[in-house]
């Protein structure tokens, strides 16, 4: 069973931009789940969706957008590209709460 | 909320040894307790998970106890192997939903 697909894993934005991160999960898991990877704050919760609905949001500002598609896809936006954002980003998926997430490689966005 | 604090930012141990990697969480409602491996470059890997039900679960080479009355969750890893080396990260649950809050990590140098 392939795992959790992320692309691109290296996009390099100019600030101010815009950027849109996109997430396959594995096949038959409908929860997608975003984090934040930075070095000075670790892994930090963005949000969750199940189903196509926003279950779960963390503590970010409103620049930071997802969606989740019928097939159970998922993408995150983030607007107005801060040098701050520059982070790994990283999707999972999960069958549904209380399972174990499963994690892709990972974006990696430098922002400059 | 819940914070979760591992004690160990990097732990160095020789191939062969046994390794344990400790981790602390806050709230005492937590029900679902994972640990994650992260290789350079890569996402987290889940590597083995236990729910508040139980005090002892293995795997192979690996074991997670959880210790709730102190709060307490530790990884040990057997037989420690080069292959090992990665940074360790314990994450906590939050029950009814997909929303994981992680340690820090701890960085496992095996040297041989």
């Amino acid at each position: 069973k392939a795992g959790v697909t992320q692309t691109p894993r290296y996009l390099i934005k100019t600030r101010g931009q815009q950027v849109t991160l996109s997430c396959s999960p594995i096949s038959g898991h409908r929860s997608v789940s975003w984090y934040q990877q930075t070095p000075g704050q670790g892994l930090q919760f963005l949000f969750e969706y199940f189903s196509e609905t926003q279950r779960n949001k963390g503590n970010f500002p409103g620049r930071f957008s997802g969606r989740q598609f019928s097939n159970s896809r998922s993408e995150m936006n983030v607007s107005t590209l801060e040098l701050g954002d520059s982070a790994l980003y990283l999707c999972a998926s999960s069958l549904q709460g209380h399972s174990p997430l499963h994690f892709g490689n990972g974006t990696r966005l430098t922002v400059t | 909320g819940e914070s979760v604090g591992l004690h160990l930012p990097t732990l160095s141990v020789q191939e062969g040894d046994n390794s344990i990697i400790n981790c602390a969480y806050s709230n005492s409602a937590s029900d679902y307790f994972i640990w994650y491996k992260q290789e350079s470059g890569k996402g987290p890997q889940f590597i083995i998970d236990i729910r508040s039900n139980m005090d002892k679960r293995q795997g192979q080479r690996v074991t997670v106890l959880l210790n709730k009355t102190v709060k307490h969750l530790s990884l040990q890893i057997a037989a420690t192997q080069p292959g090992d080396s990665a940074v360790y990260f314990c994450a906590v649950l939050n029950s009814g939903y997909s929303t994981l809050t992680f340690g820090k990590g701890t960085m496992l140098l095996v040297s041989p």
